[in-house]
């Protein structure tokens, strides 16, 4: 099966300018999670989507990121304006929690630097 | 809140010694337990994982996990790495059957020729 797509992979941008990441699950999954992932940290949960409802964003900030997923496939993750501390690996991760709860299949990531 | 620690960020050794990676956490109900492993430009997978049952639990390559509850631990081995393990290796944990996961820090395996 096609794994978890994500784009860009690598990203630079001034801080105060904005970003977006894109990510495609894989097909039928119906849970959709991103992560940040700070060098020499694990995986942060930002934002986890049910088909197109948020489960969970209680770690996002939402003064300045955004993320949406039209239709309950793809989403879209938005960072405006970045900050310097934004600099990440972005992780997209799907799962079906229906047949293989606690699987998360991972995307490559997109790695943000903010100059 | 729940935490997951990782008692080494970094483990060099030599290949076919043995490797033990500790993981604990904080949460005093029923969790669910995993490893996932990235190795070098690759993305995360998984290793293995835990829900119930036998606490010893078998997953690729030849790598084990114990679940001591009693210890809040679950600690992963291999009795001989080899060159490919290198990797970094992350413990987590979900408290719910919403699948919410809170991954530890990471632990950076070198295994040296």
């Amino acid at each position: 099966e096609a794994g978890v797509a994500q784009s860009p992979r690598y990203k630079i941008i001034e801080k105060r300018q904005s970003v977006a990441f894109w990510c495609n699950p894989i097909s039928g999954h119906a849970t959709l999670y991103w992560y940040q992932q700070i060098l020499g940290q694990g995986p942060k949960l930002l934002i986890q989507f049910q088909n197109n409802g948020v489960v969970d964003d209680s770690q996002l900030p939402k003064d300045r990121f955004s993320a949406e997923r039209l239709k309950g496939v793809d989403s879209t993750l938005k960072i405006q304006p970045a900050k310097l501390e934004d600099s990440a690996v972005y992780l997209c991760a799907s799962s079906d929690l229906a047949s293989r709860v606690g699987e998360l299949f991972f995307g490559e990531g997109s790695r943000l630097t903010v100059l | 809140a729940q935490s997951v620690s990782q008692h080494n960020h970094h483990v060099i050794l030599s290949e076919a010694a043995s490797l033990e990676l500790g993981c604990n956490y904080s949460y005093g109900g029923t969790v669910n337990l995993f490893w996932y492993v990235q190795y070098p430009g690759q993305h995360l997978q998984l290793l293995l994982k835990y829900f119930s049952g036998d606490p010893l639990v078998k997953g690729i390559k030849g790598f084990e996990a114990e679940f001591i509850k009693s210890k809040f631990s679950f600690n992963l081995r291999k009795p001989s790495v080899q060159w490919s393990d290198t990797a970094e290796y992350f413990c987590a944990v979900t408290t719910d059957s919403w699948g919410k996961f809170q991954f530890g820090a990471g632990t950076q395996v070198v295994v040296t020729p």
